[in-house]
């Protein structure tokens, strides 16, 4: 069964901070994803990683970075967190050949 | 560019009711279509997808290439079926990643 973690379900940080949240997978997939999850916009890609060290834009990085430096980890990474970045995070893993995401249980985020 | 649409944000309907999700697409090649469920604090997961053709929990969805459409149906909808349901694309053959674009969702509410 994938199992995708995230290192905070809930989280707190104050505008200018720099903030990190992680995403573990244990299915040894090449891909993963971070979105952001808003009402009425559903999810949209942050930016995603189809191998260690590789990294692509989505639709919405600005404000945004990234670090995939082992394969199960995924790391997404707010320089300086803004008010507008307050959010539902969601990662996703996907193994090669197969389409099919798994997501881990998301990291609300509040920034004040 | 890829776009999903899902015109109703909440639809409210009774249990035994039918129940549709609308959920239209514009892709310039051939894409494959997904359902994607989220169920109160549960993580968001795969419903179906059109190549598999397959009935899931009494939902189905065809691909109709011509209105680029992918609705999501059920005869006789049931209270453990309220959830959110999100449509999503996928390129076929696109670059590494073949990332996943969404719709902005859909609640649905069963009423007993």
């Amino acid at each position: 069964d994938v199992k995708v973690t995230q290192s905070s379900r809930y989280l707190v940080k104050r505008t200018g901070e720099k903030v990190f949240l992680e995403c573990v997978q244990d299915m040894d997939h090449e891909n993963m994803f971070w979105y952001r999850q808003d009402p009425g916009l559903g999810l949209r890609l942050i930016y995603f990683s189809y191998d260690v060290k590789m990294k692509e834009k989505g639709d919405i990085p600005e404000g945004y970075s990234v670090s995939r430096e082992k394969k199960e980890r995924f790391s997404l990474i707010l320089e300086s967190a803004s008010t507008n970045q307050t959010s539902m995070y969601l990662c996703a893993s996907r193994g090669s050949g197969n389409n099919e995401q798994f997501f881990g249980p998301g990291t609300r985020l509040t920034v004040l | 560019a890829q776009r999903v649409t899902q015109p109703e944000k909440l639809l409210s309907v009774f249990k035994g009711a039918p129940v549709e999700l609308k959920c239209n697409y514009s892709y310039s090649g051939s894409p494959e279509l997904f359902w994607y469920v989220q169920y109160s604090r549960q993580r968001l997961q795969l419903l179906l997808r059109h190549i598999s053709r397959e009935s899931i929990k009494g939902f189905t969805a065809d691909l109709n290439k011509g209105e680029t459409s992918f609705h999501l149906k059920k005869p006789f909808a049931q209270e453990e079926d309220s959830a959110m349901y999100y449509c999503a694309l996928s390129g076929v053959g696109q670059a590494a990643g073949n990332k996943l674009t969404f719709g902005g969702g859909t609640r649905v509410l069963v009423k007993p």
